[in-house]
């Protein structure tokens, strides 16, 4: 059986600020894809990046950032100099084997003004 | 953006009549999945279908039936609605998996009254 853990349920921080997003997966498959979707406030799941088991190396895009960590069984997103259009719930995902899309129960980031 | 639809987008019935949610694509992916978004348990999948006529349960199934006679639509069917079953439900579709991310639709706002 595969597991995403997101601990962080709520997140508030003052625009401007640095924020990192945690995600822990579980998983016996030793090929597998992590995945990060962001939920405005409209309420649509939009995709943002994936990463298979096989490529440690960290992303950035902008003021986004990944930190793969298969030691730490770890995928964490961090915001740099965050802004009040990236108050959204992000999910963490895990896709293996079994074909099926786990989800993490999201985290929940308020970006104030 | 993936030509996937919802419908309808909003629904209030009755406790015990049955209910039918649409999602519609035009992206010939092969995998179409239905999942529900409650607070605090993120995204649960329901059901699952991987090509024509092949459906598979989810976590939360229960209540819950599937139809997929053609390609680009997946019906999920509630037999006898229970308040328990008021939640936003999303169709999401996938080119292949595990490596494939998913494409959500825009939701479906169901209430159980």
């Amino acid at each position: 059986a595969q597991k995403v853990t997101q601990a962080q349920t709520e997140i508030s921080v003052v625009e401007k600020e640095d924020v990192t997003l945690d995600c822990v997966y579980e998983t016996r498959d030793t090929t597998y894809y992590l995945f990060w979707y962001k939920q405005p406030p409209s309420g649509e799941l939009v995709f943002l990046i994936r990463r298979n088991s096989f490529d440690e190396q960290n992303e950035i895009s902008g003021r986004y950032s990944w930190n793969f960590q298969k030691s730490t069984s770890s995928f964490n997103f961090t915001i740099t100099a965050s802004q009040v259009v990236d108050s959204a719930v992000y999910f963490c995902a895990l896709s293996g084997g079994s074909y099926i899309p786990t989800f993490g129960r999201g985290t929940s980031l308020i970006v104030h003004p | 953006d993936a030509g996937i639809t919802q419908s309808p987008r909003h629904k209030v019935t009755e406790t015990g009549t049955p209910v039918t949610l649409r999602c519609h694509q035009t992206e010939n992916h092969r995998y179409m999945y239905w999942y529900r978004q409650d607070p605090g348990h993120g995204l649960r999948l329901i059901h699952y279908s991987y090509g024509v006529k092949d459906t598979d349960k989810g976590e939360v199934s229960d209540g819950y039936s599937v139809s997929r006679s053609k390609t680009e639509d997946f019906l999920l069917t509630l037999e006898s609605a229970t308040s328990s079953q008021t939640s936003v439900y999303f169709c999401a579709i996938s080119e292949s998996v595990p490596a494939a991310e998913a494409f959500f639709g825009q939701g479906t706002r169901l209430t159980v009254v």
